[in-house]
């Protein structure tokens, strides 16, 4: 089965630095990858997704991520992190080989965003 | 621009009682999905409907039944509710199953006793 590993439950860092959050799967095809947040106290919302176009791929609020097939990781960065962006994000998988497969779900990585 | 209700919002049950949480969406999607959000855990799959008239279970099904009564609603069950089932309930959408974008609701927090 499909799985994502996020290292790191808890992110912090200072308003303007490097965002950068780990997602790691388990597949040996490249599966559909996608990345969503969730502010406090709501549904979950899409960043941004891979479908096996462009490895990189940009999303919304100025967020990227880079599928690297080789590291089987598909990491999610922001070059200057606002207060806004603190939320907790999440990482799924989709195996494209089974055709119906719902979205499996990391765990989750909570950011901080320090002033 | 309404896209996926749930209610209830909140719940409060005591052990053994049973619920409903009711789910619709308007976007005219094939797909809906029940999923349980557990601090540390993620997101859990409960059960999905890939289509109108099929259901499937996910990864924690025990404990629960689902009803997709039409397209546009998907109902989860409880019934018999435990304090495991404490969590937050996550009702969502999609075109496809798999490769398209999920459509959340805003949750109902459900709290056993």
């Amino acid at each position: 089965a499909q799985s994502v590993t996020q290292l790191g439950s808890h992110v912090s860092v200072s308003e303007g630095a490097l965002v950068l959050l780990r997602c790691n799967y388990s597949s040996s095809v490249p599966p559909y990858l996608f990345w969503y947040v969730q502010y406090p106290n709501q549904g979950l919302q899409l960043l941004l997704k891979y479908t096996s176009a462009a490895t990189l791929v940009k999303g919304i609020n100025g967020f990227e991520a880079e599928f690297k097939k080789s590291e089987t990781s598909f990491h999610l960065t922001k070059p200057s992190a606002h207060m806004s962006d603190a939320a907790e994000y999440f990482c799924a998988v989709s195996d494209r080989r089974s055709g119906n497969t719902p979205l499996v779900f990391g765990k989750g990585t909570r950011l901080s965003v320090i002033a | 621009n309404a896209g996926v209700t749930q209610t209830p919002k909140f719940q409060v049950l005591k052990t053994g009682q049973s619920m409903t949480l009711q789910c619709a969406q308007d976007m005219n999607h094939n797909s809906m999905y029940w999923y349980r959000q557990d601090p540390g855990m993620g997101l859990r799959l409960i059960y999905y409907s890939a289509s109108e008239g099929t259901t499937d279970k996910g990864e924690v099904p025990n404990g629960y039944n689902v009803s997709r009564l039409n397209k546009r609603e998907f109902s989860l069950r409880l019934e018999s509710a435990a304090p495991s089932q404490t969590s937050v309930y996550f009702c969502a959408s999609s075109e496809l199953t798999g490769a398209g974008e999920l459509f959340f609701g805003e949750g109902s927090r459900l709290t056993v006793l």
